[in-house]
C-alpha cells in the first residue's frame, strides 16, 4: 500500500507570492491534516480535512488555507508569503480522525526569501 | 493554548545505556501519542494510550500515561543507533479531535 505522498519535496519562493502544496492521502484514508513544523515553534496543526469539509483549524492567519477533493487528495495554500512562513509542511492522512493513528508523508520543505 | 513540554530537549548517550523521555502538561487529554521523526521524513506513531496509568511495550521501548492523564514517559532500554531521531509526544483534547504536539526530544546514541 503505497504511503503519503507530497508535492513539491522543496520549494523556494520569495515574499508575497503564493504557493500552493499537495497531498495525496493513503488509499481509503478520507481525513487529511496539514501541520507545519519549525525548529522554534515545533509542529502545530493547521487544518483537517474529512470528506472534503474543513473540520477542524489551528491558529493561523487567514493566509493559510486548504481544501479537500473527493479523491481526498488535499492542497493547501499559503498567500502572501512571508519570511516566518519558512518552515517544514507536513501532511498526515488516516481512517476517520487525526487523533486516531496517522500516517504522515515526508513533507514540502518551504523557503521564504 | 495547550502545552506540552518534553525534557530534556537534547539527549545523547552512549549505545547501551537506559533513558527516559518525559512529556509533561497541566491539560488533561483523552489520549496520547509517541511520535518518532528521523531527517528528511515526516513522523512515525510508535503507540497510542488511552487510560490513565496504562503501560504498553514495544520490544525496548516503555511508555506510561499518567494517572491523571496530564503527562507521559517513553523509557527505552539498552539503546541502540536506530533510536536516535525527534521523539514527539502529542496529547488528543477532550471533544474537538485535536492534536496538540509537544516540544520533542532529540535523542543521539552514540555507537
Amino acid at each position: 500500500k503505497a504511503g503519503v505522498t507530497q508535492t513539491p519535496r522543496y520549494l523556494i519562493k520569495t515574499r508575497g507570492q503564493q504557493v500552493t502544496l499537495s497531498c495525496s492521502p493513503i488509499s481509503g484514508h478520507r481525513s487529511v491534516s496539514w501541520y507545519q513544523q519549525t525548529p522554534g515553534q515545533g509542529l502545530q496543526f493547521l487544518f483537517e480535512y474529512f470528506s472534503e469539509t474543513q473540520r477542524n483549524k489551528g491558529n493561523f492567519p487567514g493566509r493559510f488555507s486548504g481544501r479537500q477533493f473527493s479523491n481526498s487528495r488535499s492542497e493547501m495554500n499559503v498567500s502572501t508569503l512571508e519570511l516566518g512562513d519558512s518552515a517544514l509542511y507536513l501532511c498526515a492522512s488516516s481512517l476517520v480522525t487525526s487523533v486516531s493513528e496517522q500516517f504522515f508523508g515526508p513533507g514540502t520543505r518551504l523557503t521564504v526569501l | 493554548t495547550q502545552l506540552l513540554e518534553q525534557s530534556p530537549q537534547f539527549l545523547s548517550i552512549q549505545e547501551g545505556e537506559n533513558l527516559t523521555v518525559y512529556c509533561n502538561s497541566s491539560s488533561v487529554f483523552s489520549s496520547l501519542q509517541w511520535y518518532r521523526q528521523e531527517p528528511g521524513e515526516g513522523p512515525v506513531l510508535l503507540v497510542t494510550v488511552v487510560t490513565g496509568g496504562e503501560v504498553k511495550k514495544l520490544k525496548r521501548l516503555t511508555f506510561q500515561f499518567g494517572d491523571a492523564r496530564k503527562d507521559s514517559s517513553l523509557h527505552i532500554t539498552a539503546a541502540q543507533p536506530g533510536d536516535t531521531g525527534l521523539y514527539l509526544c502529542a496529547g488528543a483534547n477532550f471533544g474537538n479531535e485535536k492534536l496538540t504536539f509537544g516540544t520533542g526530544t532529540r535523542l543521539t546514541i552514540i555507537p
